[in-house]
């Protein structure tokens, strides 16, 4: 079946432009998450929602970024006014029921990001 | 604060030998400890899940160890393959908890 799908799969920004990046999760998937990972580094979390309920939003770096996913299916991650320290692969990650550490986290390809 | 450690330096090994992986944290207490790998220009794809009470897991020609007085986990590939050159990321809980903290990763090159 299908798996998590991301798009844009690359997407450059000049500096102060504003992004989105979107996660099309695995069908029926309750959870989705957001990551964040820069080159050589591991994923860092930035954001979980339950359906359409954003339950945690503890990593996103500054106000600039703001995540959504109004029907609780497709997710939207926006980062206003881009810098270059955004830089980075966003990951989209869907699970089945709540999330928790036993269920299986799938991942999509990613979007990389490059702030000129 | 908390830190997760993996081998700094990337692993090269010979087609048919066991290749191992550490993943040292320290200020933290994980009830779970997953392994992922990454393709590069893929995402990461779950491999295996032990939890704190658990010494040892395996799953065909993976075993990974969880030693929480050492506070040190071990991932061991054996039989090696070209096809098993990836990036091999390990991923702390504290609890069932969706949150994970990841290491940085040490990629592996299988040569034939």
């Amino acid at each position: 079946g299908a798996g998590v799908s991301q798009s844009p799969r690359y997407k450059v920004a000049k500096r102060g432009q504003d992004v989105a990046l979107r996660c099309d999760p695995i069908s029926g998937h309750v959870s989705l998450f957001w990551y964040q990972q820069a080159l050589g580094q591991g994923p860092e979390f930035l954001t979980y929602f339950q359906n359409e309920a954003q339950l945690d939003k503890s990593g996103l770096p500054s106000d600039r970024f703001f995540a959504e996913r109004p029907e609780g299916s497709v997710s939207t991650l926006k980062i206003q006014r881009t810098q270059q320290e955004d830089s980075a692969v966003y990951l989209c990650a869907s699970s089945l029921n709540s999330g928790g550490v036993e269920e299986t986290q799938y991942f999509g390809p990613g979007t990389r990001l490059l702030v000129l | 604060s908390q830190k997760i450690e993996q081998n700094s330096e990337a692993l090269n090994i010979q087609e048919g030998k066991t290749a191992t992986l550490t993943c040292n944290y320290t200020n933290y207490s994980p009830a779970y400890l997953q392994w992922y790998r990454q393709d590069p220009g893929r995402g990461p794809v779950f491999l295996l899940l032990i939890r704190e009470n658990e010494k040892e897991k395996r799953k065909e020609r993976l075993k990974v160890t969880f030693d929480t007085t050492l506070k040190q986990s071990l991932f061991h590939i054996t039989a090696s393959q070209p096809a098993d050159s990836a990036t091999y990321l390990c991923a702390l809980a504290p609890s069932n908890d969706y949150k994970l903290s990841f290491g940085a990763g040490t990629t592996v090159t299988v040569r034939a």
